[in-house]
């Protein structure tokens, strides 16, 4: 597609449920990010993928969170057991390559925890 | 630890009023400074960056420059439209990991006509 594309926009998940959010990069794109943007603050950081490779999990809340990019497209963030502080809209970007290029970044999957 | 502060909003504006949103941040070094803007149901979009100190960004009309001795990244635009309405961040970016922004809380724009 031409830009990031991120599944479900919108997702309500009873507390204690495990959630999958799925992000599709720009194809080719080397890098990508997930990001957490709770409402009515700016996005922090979660994790960072090189192609397949995970090189910086330290945004990452808890162990409920685990995010994959297996064959270094397809990006999966995983919510296990969910709580009603993981509501907030989840962003992944994607950058052509390494070093300082611009990121794009996708419209994000709003999570609410109920 | 770095961090980005910009100015709370909502911001209402008529329309061809002059623009400023502030901006300060707390970094080490030399970090690289971006603004990114987020229309309503779309993404963020980068709108403008600086990369170095006394450097001025600009795209759309909009400008901020990068000011070491004050620690800020001002965006400012002359003459807004009802189209520039959105949601603004700052952000920062270390100088040697280009792989983590530090975000503002974001500062709304409502342009009126």
């Amino acid at each position: 597609g031409a830009g990031v594309s991120q599944s479900p926009r919108y997702k309500v998940a009873k507390r204690g449920q495990d959630v999958a959010l799925r992000c599709d990069p720009i194809s080719g794109h080397v890098s990508l990010f997930w990001y957490q943007q709770a409402l009515g603050q700016g996005p922090e950081f979660l994790t960072y993928f090189q192609n397949e490779a995970q090189l910086d999990k330290s945004g990452l809340p808890s162990d409920r969170f685990f995010a994959e990019r297996p064959e270094g497209s397809v990006s999966t963030l995983k919510i296990q057991r969910t709580q009603q502080e993981d509501s907030a809209v989840y962003l992944c970007a994607s950058r052509e390559r390494t070093g300082n290029t611009e990121a794009f970044f996708g419209q994000g999957t709003r999570l609410t925890v109920v | 630890g770095d961090s980005v502060t910009q100015m709370e909003g909502p911001v209402t504006l008529s329309e061809e009023a002059f623009l400023t949103i502030n901006c300060t941040y707390t970094a080490t070094g030399y970090p690289s400074l971006f603004w990114y803007v987020q229309y309503p149901g779309e993404g963020l979009q980068l709108l403008l960056k600086a990369t170095k100190a006394d450097d001025k960004g600009s795209n759309k009309g909009f400008e901020a420059t990068y000011r070491k001795e004050t620690t800020s990244f001002h965006l400012e635009k002359g003459s807004v439209q009802v189209s520039d309405s959105a949601v603004y961040f700052c952000a920062l970016r270390r100088e040697y990991n280009f792989n983590k922004f530090y975000f503002g809380s974001g500062t709304k724009l409502n342009v009126k006509p």
